[in-house]
């Protein structure tokens, strides 16, 4: 079946690196996307890797890809507490259908 | 450019009532999505829409309907609000094709007592 699993808390200092990991069942997937949901509002785009790339770099953020243990990580570089936010996986399977993971809560400790 | 516009923020229902929740978007997509979100349990899929007057199921569409008049419009609507439907529903909205990430509203949080 389609399944995406991620940890569901994380708690890092601020100025430390914080790794979020994700796995994902579906192997047909072509994009898999990294979104930030703040208090109060909505998910929002973060980034997204294409399934034939391995990384991804923007910024403070870099996402690996390992296509055949079918595992997505997102790197963020020098957290700081504006980081603090819950970080959904997801993967593409087709232009209408999106699969997303539980959510990692993201806690940047001062 | 408001992006996607969810109406009400907050709905606090009696069971058996009914509601509609409303959804814009002034991004000109062809796709409209309404999911819940659950704590734990990430985001589900109620219903989607990939354009105007079509509707389509999703991975829990039991108890809500749609419907897609206008390509701006997505309406979610409860006709007999039980407590299991206490969540957060989502909007989101976009492009055809694989690469076209959603673009989310602020949600609106119902409460069914």
């Amino acid at each position: 079946g389609e399944d995406v699993e991620q940890s569901l808390f994380l708690s890092v200092r601020e100025g430390d690196s914080s790794v979020i990991n994700c796995t994902y069942t579906d192997s047909s997937s072509t994009y898999l996307y990294w979104y930030k949901q703040e208090p109060g509002a909505g998910l929002q785009l973060l980034t997204y890797i294409f399934s034939n790339m391995d990384m991804k770099q923007d910024q403070r953020l870099t996402v690996l890809l390992n296509k055949k243990d079918k595992h997505l990580s997102l790197r963020i570089a020098d957290t700081q507490t504006g980081d603090s936010a819950i970080y959904f996986c997801a993967e593409n399977l087709k232009s209408f259908k999106t699969i997303f993971g539980a959510g990692t809560r993201l806690f940047v400790k001062a | 450019n408001a992006g996607v516009t969810q109406t009400p923020k907050f709905r606090v229902l009696k069971t058996g009532q009914s509601m509609t929740l409303l959804c814009a978007q002034d991004m000109n997509h062809e796709y409209m999505y309404w999911y819940r979100q659950d704590p734990g349990m990430g985001l589900r899929l109620i219903h989607y829409s990939v354009g105007e007057g079509t509707t389509a199921k999703g991975e829990v569409p039991d108890g809500y309907n749609v419907s897609r008049l206008k390509k701006q419009n997505f309406l979610l609507g409860l006709e007999s609000a039980a407590p299991s439907q206490t969540s957060v529903y989502f909007c989101a909205s976009s492009f055809p094709g694989n690469n076209s990430p959603l673009h989310f509203g602020n949600g609106t949080r119902l409460t069914v007592t």
